[in-house]
């Protein structure tokens, strides 16, 4: 039973424009949402989080919209680039740290 | 955050052998895990590297499959026993750091099994 759904699966943006993607959840116990990027032959790299008590979190170009109520959450990529293009994996964790992720979403940024 | 190394960064094995992964880290961590990742897909948690006991497994991953072993607060290895095709993976180690929540993986270890 997948307990994080994230979507689009793949997602096709032209540069400067915005990159949305959406993950949703099913268990409430989970208290950290981070969001990871992963280039081929990479492992994932940290891209930004949020805690549940936050409604948004903003990093340069990234942002994190949360929604507690609806359970979901989204990332922004404003003003995407070629080199955003990437996968994107959007997880979840609880108390013992350990992630559960999503399907991941393959961006990618046309010049 | 953290400097993370594995070795080897990839691999080809036959049928029926063992490959030991060692993943090392520039600093001391608590928590350490291992992670799957078939090609194009998401991760699955294999274990919970414990330092002085035996790592914590997840449905469906064995100690006699995958033993591991944390020696200290940097280092781990995974082995992968008895090798079949079904086993080829991209294997991934992550460490917790830089704070209570934020995990940080390593480059992974890239294996083919033929």
């Amino acid at each position: 039973q997948q307990q994080v759904k994230q979507s689009p699966q793949s997602l096709i943006v032209q540069k400067g424009g915005i990159s949305i993607i959406n993950c949703a959840y099913e268990n409430t116990a989970f208290d950290y949402f981070p969001w990871y990027q992963q280039f081929p032959g990479k492992g994932p790299a940290l891209l930004i989080a949020i805690r549940p008590d936050v409604s948004e979190k903003k990093e340069g170009r990234f942002t994190i919209s949360f929604n507690k109520s609806a359970k979901q959450f989204s990332l922004h990529i404003m003003d995407s680039q070629p080199g955003d293009s990437a996968t994107y994996f959007c997880a979840a964790s609880f108390e013992d740290r350990k992630l559960i992720w999503g399907l991941g979403t393959s961006l990618a940024v046309n010049p | 955050s953290a400097v993370i190394s594995q070795k080897p960064s990839r691999d080809i094995c036959q049928r029926g052998t063992s490959l030991t992964i060692q993943c090392q880290v520039d600093s001391q961590v608590t928590m350490m895990f291992w992670y799957r990742q078939q090609p194009g897909q998401s991760l699955t948690l294999i274990a919970t590297a414990n330092q002085g006991s035996e790592a914590t497994y997840e449905s469906g991953f064995v100690i006699d499959k995958f033993p591991i072993s944390r020696p200290n607060l940097t280092f781990s290895t995974l082995t992968v026993s008895n090798m079949s095709p079904e086993d080829s993976s991209i294997y991934l180690c992550s460490v917790v750091t830089g704070g209570p929540y934020e995990q940080y993986f390593g480059p992974g270890t890239r294996l083919t099994v033929t």
